[in-house]
């Protein structure tokens, strides 16, 4: 199976301090996308940040980053500032060529004051 | 961005009774729509592709006769659980897609329906 690997089960942040969270993934399609989206308490999906497997550079979206090194299939996501509203679970995932989401296991980001 | 509608967002039944689970995409046609499972403290598993028109691609392991699938029109994918027992209490959440090819920059996500069978 074509698997999405998140090593940090828990991770705790300073409040206003920067946090990586880790993804790597398994994949032989040419082409693809991964994700990451934020689960608070209520179990909304909330989408972060998207990166394409072509994608030159890599992607921002206000203080979410995700540094992307394709040759190591990781796609690590990149929190600058946290706040105490960032606490919740995040997690990373991969679209496959049928639009399939396949999710990691997830990491529980606590941010402490 | 787009919006997708999932309804109820709780739902307490008895064993034994079906329970039917609506996601909607307010303001885009959803060619496909996804249905996941989420354990507590788990990550969300894949049940089933449903697209409009088609029957539902369901995952190995998933009961397609337990799990019933429904997506009559552009913007409406149903799911039934059937004769529920207390396993089947989880987190069930739906996400939708516009047609197109390529890799989209968003899957939009339902808010989700909490299932507990008692």
């Amino acid at each position: 199976a074509q698997k999405i690997t998140q090593t940090q089960p828990g991770m705790f942040v300073q409040e206003k301090e920067a946090v990586t969270l880790d993804c790597t993934y398994d994949t032989s399609d040419p082409s693809y996308g991964l994700f990451w989206y934020k689960q608070p308490s209520s179990g909304e999906m909330i989408f972060l940040i998207y990166q394409g497997s072509y994608d030159q550079q890599n992607a921002t979206e206000g203080r979410y980053s995700l540094n992307f090194q394709k040759a190591r299939k990781s796609a690590n996501l990149v929190i600058s500032a946290s706040q105490l509203g960032d606490s919740a679970m995040y997690f990373c995932a991969r679209m496959d060529s049928s639009y399939k989401l396949i999710f990691g296991s997830g990491t529980r980001l606590l941010v402490r004051p | 961005g787009a919006v997708v509608s999932q309804h109820p967002s709780r739902v307490i039944c008895k064993s034994g009774t079906s329970v039917k689970i609506e996601c909607r995409s307010l303001d885009f046609q959803a060619t496909t729509m996804f249905w996941y499972r989420q354990f507590p403290k788990k990550s969300l598993m894949l049940m089933a592709t449903s697209n409009e028109g088609s029957k539902a691609t369901y995952e190995q392991g998933v009961e397609k006769d337990k799990f019933l699938i429904n997506h009559a029109s552009l913007t409406l994918s149903t799911l039934t659980v059937t004769s529920a027992h207390p396993e089947d209490s989880s987190f069930y959440i739906c996400s939708a897609r516009a047609g197109g090819t390529g890799v989209v920059r968003e899957a939009f996500f339902g808010q989700g329906t909490r299932l507990t069978v008692v």
